[in-house]
């Protein structure tokens, strides 16, 4: 299996609203990443979990907050979005550092749209 | 800071002909992987290819190779035989060694003529 497996694969919400995206991976990779992803861009790192812990944050506003309950799973929690958030979201896992194969495979992405 | 540039937005190629897309990158580590991703309007990201920067030969799988050259910081993707299905934007991205963190160039485009 090597598959990561978003859910949903569209999202529309409102300003006010909490919604959570999902992420799943069965790799057994111990490195998981959210990306968010505007339009004919690059992807640009949200966070990194190494081992379920948090280990890189770049700055991210905190109506954005990432989860990892277990070592296959990754949420990111929504809140209080703006408009200018809408994008697609990827996650991506890899395996942790100084192993082998050590390219990030990535889901299929959740579109988001904050109206 | 590492960065990676690449410096064509958009290329377009003839089916059956053989294109290379640039890549240079700025890094002072002598260790760390380079990639090839490619992404299609499906959305998810593929990998291409991969290169060590400890391997001096240059990676191939089937129609991809890349043009390593450690010296000049420049990682070139070669697609021979074009395809239809190989029209995407493709993506440069670099990792170090020790730190889970890929950077990505911004992108070219490839339009596959028929």
């Amino acid at each position: 299996d090597t598959e990561v497996t978003q859910t949903p694969k569209h999202l529309v919400m409102g300003m006010t609203n909490k919604k959570s995206l999902k992420c799943e991976q069965h790799m057994g990779h111990r490195a998981m990443y959210w990306y968010k992803q505007k339009a004919k861009k690059p992807p640009e790192l949200m966070f990194v979990y190494s081992y379920e812990k948090l280990s890189i944050n770049e700055s991210v506003p905190s109506r954005f907050s990432p989860e990892c309950p277990n070592s296959s799973l990754l949420n990111l929690h929504l809140h209080a979005l703006q408009p200018e958030d809408s994008a697609l979201y990827l996650c991506a896992s890899s395996q942790a550092l100084g192993q082998l194969n050590t390219e990030a495979f990535f889901g299929q992405g959740t579109r988001l749209t904050v109206v | 800071a590492q960065t990676v540039t690449q410096s064509q937005p958009e290329m377009s190629v003839q089916e059956a002909e053989t294109v290379t897309l640039s890549c240079t990158y700025d890094t002072s580590e002598s260790d760390y992987y380079l990639f090839w991703y490619k992404q299609p309007p499906s959305r998810q990201m593929i990998l291409v290819i991969r290169q060590e920067a400890y391997k001096q030969q240059n990676a191939t799988e089937n129609r991809f190779s890349v043009n390593f050259q450690k010296a000049a910081k420049s990682f070139s993707l070669k697609i021979s035989d074009s395809q239809l299905g190989d029209a995407a934007m493709y993506f440069c991205a670099y990792r170090r060694v020790d730190f889970n963190k890929f950077y990505f160039g911004s992108g070219t485009k490839l339009n596959v003529k028929p």
